[in-house]
Formats: C-alpha cells, sequence, structure tokens
C-alpha cells in the first residue's frame, strides 16, 4: 500500500526558504507525476506544481518565481523549495500523487502545518 | 486561470436526505473534473474524476455528472459519515484550480 509522508520544519522566517520532503513508501516515484498542494488554515486548496518521474517540473504561474521542485529517485523522495516567504505562505502543505498520467490526485500524505513568523 | 465556483458554501441536511453540490468553470474543461471529500484536520479523499466515474471504494450514493461548465455532486440518502467539506477541481488545463468549497452540516 502505497503512502505518501511530508516532514519538514514546521516555522519558517520571512524572507527565508520554506523546504518540505514528500517520502514516498510501498511505491516508486521513478513513475507518473507527483504534485504538492497546499492549504491556508480554513481556506481552500492551491496546486503548487508537479515533478514528473523524468524530473521534468510544471508550476502554478502564480507561485513559479519562488517554487522549485526536485526529485531523488534513490530515497524516493520528492521535494518542494519555496523562497522568500512571507505569512501568506503559511498553509498546510500537502504531497499528492496522480492518478496515472491523468491530473486529479488519488492519493495524499497527511499534510504538515508550515507557519511563517518571526 | 480557470475559475471554479462552488454552491452553496454551506449546506444543511438531515441524515437521509439527498443533496446536490453545483460546481461551474469559468471556461469549459470537457469533462476534466473531479470531485474531493474533506474531514477535519484530513487530507482531501478523491470521490469522483472525469466529471462521473466512481473512483474505487467510494459509496455507490455518490454521483457526478456534466460536462463543459456546469457539473454536480450528488449525494443520495446521507450517511452521518458524509458530513465534511466538497471541493471540485479542474484538470483540463494549468494551473488546476480547486473550487472554495462545499460544508456539508448535519441539520
Amino acid at each position: 500500500q502505497v503512502q505518501l509522508q511530508e516532514s519538514g520544519p514546521g516555522l519558517v522566517k520571512p524572507s527565508e526558504t520554506l523546504s518540505l520532503t514528500c517520502t514516498v513508501s510501498g511505491g516508486s516515484i521513478s513513475s507518473g507525476y507527483w504534485s504538492w498542494i497546499r492549504q491556508p488554515p480554513g481556506k481552500g486548496l492551491e496546486w503548487i506544481g508537479y515533478i514528473f518521474y523524468t524530473g521534468g517540473t510544471n508550476y502554478n504561474p502564480s507561485l513559479k518565481s519562488r517554487v522549485t521542485i526536485s526529485g531523488d529517485t534513490s530515497k524516493n523522495q520528492f521535494s518542494l523549495k519555496l523562497s522568500s516567504v512571507t505569512a501568506a505562505d503559511t498553509a498546510i502543505y500537502y504531497c499528492a500523487r496522480h492518478s496515472g498520467d491523468d491530473s486529479f490526485f488519488d492519493l495524499w500524505g497527511q499534510g504538515t502545518l508550515v507557519t511563517v513568523s518571526s | 486561470d480557470i475559475q471554479m465556483t462552488q454552491s452553496p458554501s454551506t449546506l444543511s441536511a438531515p441524515v437521509g436526505d439527498r443533496v446536490t453540490i453545483t460546481c461551474r468553470a469559468s471556461q469549459s474543461i470537457s469533462s476534466w473534473l473531479a470531485w474531493y471529500q474533506q474531514k477535519p484536520g484530513k487530507a482531501p479523499n478523491l470521490l469522483i474524476y472525469k466529471a462521473s466515474y466512481l473512483e474505487s471504494g467510494v459509496p455507490s450514493r455518490f454521483s457526478g455528472s456534466g460536462s463543459g461548465t456546469e457539473f454536480t455532486l450528488t449525494i443520495t440518502s446521507l450517511q452521518p459519515d458524509d458530513f465534511a467539506t466538497y471541493y471540485c477541481q479542474q484538470y483540463n488545463s494549468y494551473p488546476y484550480t480547486f473550487g472554495q468549497g462545499t460544508k456539508l452540516e448535519i441539520k
């Protein structure tokens, strides 16, 4: 049974870089698409971007200048970096698996809350 | 970006009722729409994809319909476990976007 687990600091200072990792167990990131999605507390969902198993990426234009998603197949992990964070980046961050070659999400991590505050 | 608008934002209904949630896209997305259920403190859970295809393991009281710009999620015979927030998501074009959510409450 495939599982996704986010990890990383729960508190990041303004202007710094948010870094999170998603570890995939029971399956391999060497196929398919893998996304990051976030949800500010009490609000809706925002797609951040994805990485394809070949290393190709696609980002939400609203965040593109600050986002990098990378993968490490040897560790079966993919990561998110979001630079120059502000309080508006405070959110629960989810990693998720695309269903096959489609772009809906059939498996999600439990999510991790990242707070941006000094 | 394609805007997804759900209605209503909040819905109150008793156990056993039939409810319908609507999702409208700002432009045609064919049938590239998914529905998710989210409970407090949990990640969203896929219910429906390609507008009307039921994800494996999802109870048959959930159904989806629509194409183009208007879509509906229907839950027949509401169960206590169904009270949650529901989101639609378009995956017709980048960036993928979600509706603002519909909170389904017990009446």
